[in-house]
């Protein structure tokens, strides 16, 4: 089974300080990219960062960055100086190679506390 | 221009009407697609069109239509819908389907049926 879990439904962060996101997966596509996206209360889905499962280095992205464990299938992200603006709904997705289609984990929903 | 536009953003309907949601893009982008996403969950896909052709249906009620009249452009009309069709609905474009890294998603129609 193709599957993504996030397991923290919410998380209260105090501003400045990081924060990790957790998401694993599932997948037996030797294949496959793992995604985070950031919808804010407006609606608007935010790509964020991409690990593709070859990719030997963390990405990067700014602020964000994605702490990939391939052995215990972890792509977990990374904010580091959490701000205000970061308070949103964060989401884990995967697309593994023999399915085209993006498969999407519950969601956190990320409050940053001034 | 790196924009979905979705339009309008809010539309509340009764149940008996006929409605229209726009979706444009002019980024080139040869994939589309609708996502249906209830509140606090995560998108749910609907339909895919690939060079304007629709390729994925998510076995998804007739009350909903899709058209994708050019490659920019990507509707869904909507005809006696259900109060438990209110959601967001996301329309996204893709470089090609299934090529996420270049993927982009509108604001959404916040979608209310009474």
């Amino acid at each position: 089974a193709q599957k993504i879990t996030q397991t923290q439904p919410g998380m209260f962060v105090q501003e400045k300080e990081a924060v990790t996101l957790d998401c694993t997966y599932d997948t037996s596509d030797p294949s496959y990219g793992l995604f985070w996206y950031k919808q804010p209360s407006s609606g608007e889905m935010i790509f964020l960062i991409y690990q593709g499962s070859y990719d030997q280095q963390n990405a990067t992205e700014g602020r964000y960055s994605l702490n990939f464990q391939k052995a215990r299938k972890s792509a977990n992200l990374v904010i580091s100086a959490s701000q205000l603006g970061d308070s949103a709904m964060y989401f884990c997705a995967m697309s593994p190679d023999s399915n085209y289609q993006l498969i999407w984990g519950a969601g956190t929903k990320l409050i940053i506390k001034p | 221009d790196t924009e979905v536009t979705q339009t309008p953003k809010h539309l509340v309907m009764g149940m008996t009407n006929k409605k229209s949601l726009k979706c444009e893009q002019h980024m080139g982008h040869r994939a589309m697609y609708w996502y249906k996403q209830k509140a606090k969950k995560p998108p749910e896909l609907m339909f895919v069109y690939s060079y304007e052709k629709l390729s994925i249906n998510e076995s998804v009620p007739s009350r909903f239509s899709p058209e994708c009249p050019n490659s920019s452009l990507l509707n869904l009309h909507l005809h006696a819908l259900q109060p438990e069709d209110s959601a967001l609905y996301l329309c996204a474009s893709s470089q090609d389907r299934g090529s996420w890294t270049e993927a982009f998603f509108g604001q959404g129609t916040r979608l209310t049926v009474v």
